[in-house]
């Protein structure tokens, strides 16, 4: 079956723009996690969301960023006003919500300029 | 404040030798801790996991021992092989469903 995908693969953006990352889970999977990933460290918590809303939103840096699950399967993470500091590996990971094993995509690399 | 911490940032192996990655946590809520695998370009493979409750667990040529009273965990490879070469992360959950709390990772590399 198909894993997580994340769209795009590498995103370029210039500073003070808006970004959206996209996030498909695996088939049935009520859990939905957004990480950041910055070079040389490991993910760091972002927002999950069980079903459609954000169970916990405490990762999140501050204000301009922003996440959705409309209908309890996409995700869509929001970023405005982006700065150099925003620049990362996105990565979207999915479970049943039952089970602790995490199944990650492949990640987006953002490049704020 | 780190919470979880792999204080090796790498580690050189002979291939067939025994792989040991170590971890280490403060976080005494943790209850479920994770091993993932990440290559270049690639979002992070599970690999192996055990709850508290557990001081070993064992899956082919990985197995994963918890020491709670010492707040440390270990992931062993053995054979190691030259397409274990990867980086490492462990996770640490204090509940099912939760948010992970990964450590810094080690880059491992067996050599052939």
């Amino acid at each position: 079956g198909a894993g997580v995908s994340q769209t795009p693969s590498n995103k370029v953006t210039e500073k003070g723009k808006y970004v959206e990352l996209r996030c498909d889970p695996i088939s049935g999977h009520t859990a939905l996690y957004w990480y950041r990933q910055s070079l040389g460290q490991g993910p760091e918590f972002l927002i999950y969301f069980q079903g459609t809303g954000a169970a916990d939103d405490s990762g999140l840096p501050n204000d301009r960023f922003f996440a959705v699950r409309p209908e309890g399967s996409v995700s869509t993470l929001k970023i405005q006003r982006t700065e150099r500091g925003d620049s990362a590996v996105y990565l979207c990971a999915s479970s049943s919500g039952v089970s602790n094993e995490q199944f990650f995509g492949p990640g987006t690399r953002l490049t704020v300029l | 404040d780190q919470q979880v911490k792999q204080n090796s940032p790498s580690l050189s192996v002979q291939e067939g030798r025994i792989s040991i990655l170590n971890c280490d946590y403060t976080n005494s809520m943790f209850d479920y801790f994770l091993w993932y695998k990440k290559y270049p370009a690639e979002g992070p493979t599970f690999l192996i996991s055990i709850s508290s409750i557990k001081d070993k667990n064992e899956d082919g040529r990985f197995t994963v021992f918890l020491n709670k009273s010492a707040k440390h965990l270990s992931l062993h490879i053995v054979p190691s092989q030259p397409g274990d070469s990867a980086v490492y992360f462990c996770a640490a959950s204090d509940n099912a469903g939760n948010m992970l709390t990964f450590g810094g990772g080690t880059r491992l590399m067996v050599k052939p």
